[in-house]
């Protein structure tokens, strides 16, 4: 079955630092999400890649999807208090409807 | 628009009792989900639905049931409740398979002792 794999489970910066987790496929994907959780709360949308080699900007946020379209990245640029939460990548192959979520990278800033 | 609601928000059951968890959407999405999330690990699928009336396994569908009789509710069962059922469950929807971003309910916390 379809693996994914979340690295780091955890990260404890101090705030201005840069932040990166990555995920990896066992298998080539359709497309990628990555979603935000803070702490107590639910997931929330950030963004989607679909294009080999696509990067996508959110402020201090970069998204990359890898060339072989197995792999993606999440970097944070100068941490800041709000950035806290655990980070999801989500990966859905060809055509079917459900996701398959990452184990999460848990983010902590410290002020 | 409320978007994504989840009721309730926090249940105690027994083991062997039963209940329903109710999700419901107001967006006029067609597919809805099912999640549990446990500590260290990411969302599990249980059930989806791709429309009224149809529904269908995920990834740990075992001991729960679910019945999408409206677009805009997915119901969540649990006939005999078991303590590896403690969980936190997330209902979540999306549009459609191209605009495939998943809005999620803000979760219900459930207890099995």
């Amino acid at each position: 079955g379809q693996q994914v794999m979340q690295i780091p489970q955890y990260q404890h910066v101090q705030e201005g630092e840069d932040f990166t987790t990555y995920c990896n496929s066992s298998t080539t994907l359709s497309n990628i999400q990555w979603y935000k959780q803070r702490p107590g709360g639910h997931p929330v949308f950030l963004i989607q890649l679909v294009k080999s080699g696509e990067v996508k900007k959110q402020k201090r946020l970069t998204f990359q999807f890898g060339e072989a379209k197995k792999n993606s990245s999440l970097h944070i640029t100068a941490t800041q208090t709000t950035d806290v939460g655990t980070y999801f990548c989500a990966l859905r192959m060809d055509s079917s409807y459900k996701l398959i979520f990452g184990s999460g990278t848990r983010l902590l800033v410290r002020p | 628009n409320a978007g994504v609601t989840q009721t309730p928000k926090f249940r105690v059951l027994k083991t062997g009792q039963s209940m329903t968890l109710l999700c419901a959407q107001d967006m006029n999405h067609e597919y809805m989900y099912w999640y549990r999330q446990d500590p260290g690990m990411g969302l599990r699928l249980i059930h989806y639905s791709v429309g009224e009336g149809t529904t269908a396994k995920g990834e740990v569908p075992d001991g729960y049931n679910v019945s999408r009789l409206k677009k805009q509710n997915f119901l969540l069962g649990l006939e005999s409740a078991a303590p590896s059922q403690t969980s936190v469950y997330f209902c979540a929807s999306s549009y459609s398979l191209r605009n495939y971003e998943q809005y999620f309910g803000p979760g219900t916390r459930l207890t099995v002792t």
